[in-house]
């Protein structure tokens, strides 16, 4: 499978706890996004990386989010001491190059509910 | 800022009828793309087109097609004979090329289109 592969596909979990997601994206893209989305609502952007380089943050990644992507392959992002709010599907997507031409390729993303 | 609106939070139909799909746009760049994703229940966005600011043409891929207006920022889609295959939730999404938003796209809320047999 050359896709955007994202792990787990469902988290639940307690409040309070610490989750992290894994995405690998397609392998000779350099670009690398985050996204959440809640219910009833379009994918709303949470950061990108550059191959290593994490180039912007949202607003919407509190403290309490981090992202990584330590050698610019596989990407992991990580939600400390959830809250239900948190609750949503993160997407992951891949694409080459800042190219503005160049589509960007999603995984099916990775649900997850906060109790 | 970037904003995309599709006015038509759900739409129903019944199969072989043709569906429009509305999307609206604001954007301050003068070079920006926009595309059109299917999202269909197994949760993946699927890609079906992608038209930059400098090519109005209407484009027809097999029963879709896309109207392009820059004068009204609108770029709408249309099914042609619809069929239960095509029910999904289907976002319009707006990259630009001007500071923050270069790179990134900016989604509408997603329209809900159920086609019944």
């Amino acid at each position: 499978d050359t896709g955007v592969s994202q792990d787990p596909r469902h988290k639940i979990t307690k409040r309070g706890q610490n989750v992290t997601f894994r995405c690998d994206p397609i392998s000779e893209h350099n670009r690398l996004y985050w996204y959440r989305q809640t219910l009833g609502q379009g994918p709303e952007f949470l950061t990108y990386f550059q191959n290593e380089a994490q180039l912007e943050k949202s607003r919407l990644l509190s403290d309490r989010f981090s992202a990584e992507r330590p050698k610019g392959s596989f990407s992991t992002l990580e939600i400390q001491r959830t809250e239900q709010g948190d609750s949503a599907m993160y997407l992951c997507a891949s694409s080459l190059s800042p190219g503005l031409n160049a589509e960007a390729f999603f995984g099916q993303g990775t649900r997850l509910t906060v109790v | 800022a970037q904003k995309v609106t599709q006015a038509q939070t759900e739409i129903s139909v019944v199969e072989k009828e043709d569906v429009t799909l509305d999307c609206v746009y604001e954007t301050r760049d003068t070079t920006y793309y926009l595309f059109w994703y299917k999202q269909p229940p197994s949760g993946e966005l699927v890609f079906l087109i992608r038209r930059n600011s400098f090519d109005e043409q209407n484009e027809i891929s097999g029963r879709y097609s896309w109207n392009f207006q820059k004068s009204t920022s609108s770029f709408n889609f249309t099914i042609t004979a619809s069929q239960v295959v095509d029910s999904a939730v289907y976002f319009c999404a707006l990259r630009g090329a001007g500071g923050t938003s270069y790179g990134k796209l900016t989604f509408g809320q997603g329209t809900i289109l159920t086609v019944h047999p």
